[in-house]
């Protein structure tokens, strides 16, 4: 079955420090793949994707995700993070032609001053 | 402001009633997907309209419907509520009917069912 996974619920990080958040990927062939982050009481706001092509993908926001397919996985970085980064980040996925995109559950970043 | 726009913010409702969620997708989007997001589910695809068409169905409750009309706004309409219905539902649009466009997500419509 088709899935994604974010193996972290909780991460916790001070601001300044770098961050890394894993996501798995579980597909057939490669996937579209997707990071949106949701801060509290919004809605989702894609980051950045990864179609085809270079596996470093560049976002907003100055966040970047690495496309690794030996690995299944899709984590996303961010060097020197910012208080207002505390949000929760959802890994999403789609096959190719897919009409649906499934979620991974979520990790709650925590950023301490 | 993705442009997506739902009503209403909070709903507060009783089991066993029907309640209806709007959604106005951004301006030129064909396509509108909702989600359901629980704590104890996580954030789960329901189903998606093009164009007025159902296009994909996910795990959607048959005490749950939807419909996209004319104008491209979309409506779910959640019936027989129980108390694990209680979610924030999540309407999000999106140019084409093909998934790996950007969906444009909404605030959401947090239903508390008592």
């Amino acid at each position: 079955a088709q899935s994604v996974t974010q193996p972290d619920i909780h991460i916790t990080v001070s601001e300044g420090a770098s961050l890394e958040l894993r996501c798995n990927y579980s597909y057939g062939a490669t996937p579209y793949l997707f990071w949106y982050v949701q801060s509290p009481g919004q809605g989702l706001q894609l980051l950045l994707k990864y179609f085809s092509g270079d596996t470093l993908v560049q976002g907003i926001k100055g966040f970047e995700a690495e496309f690794k397919r030996s690995q299944s996985s899709f984590n996303l970085r961010k060097p020197s993070v910012h208080w207002s980064d505390a949000a929760e980040y959802f890994c999403a996925g789609t096959r190719a032609a897919g009409n649906k995109l499934t979620f991974g559950g979520g990790t709650r970043v925590l950023v301490k001053p | 402001d993705s442009g997506v726009t739902q009503t209403p913010k909070h709903l507060i409702t009783a089991t066993g009633q029907r309640v209806t969620l709007r959604c106005s997708p951004r301006s030129g989007d064909l396509s509108v997907y909702w989600y359901q997001q629980s704590l104890d589910q996580g954030l789960q695809f329901l189903i998606q309209y093009y164009n007025g068409e159902e296009r994909a169905k996910g795990n959607i409750l048959e005490r749950f419907s939807a419909q996209q009309f004319p104008d491209l706004h979309s409506e779910l309409n959640l019936s027989s509520l129980e108390l694990g219905d209680s979610a924030l539902y999540f309407c999000a649009s999106s140019e084409s009917g093909i998934s790996y466009n950007e969906q444009f997500f909404g605030p959401g419509t947090r239903l508390t069912v008592l």
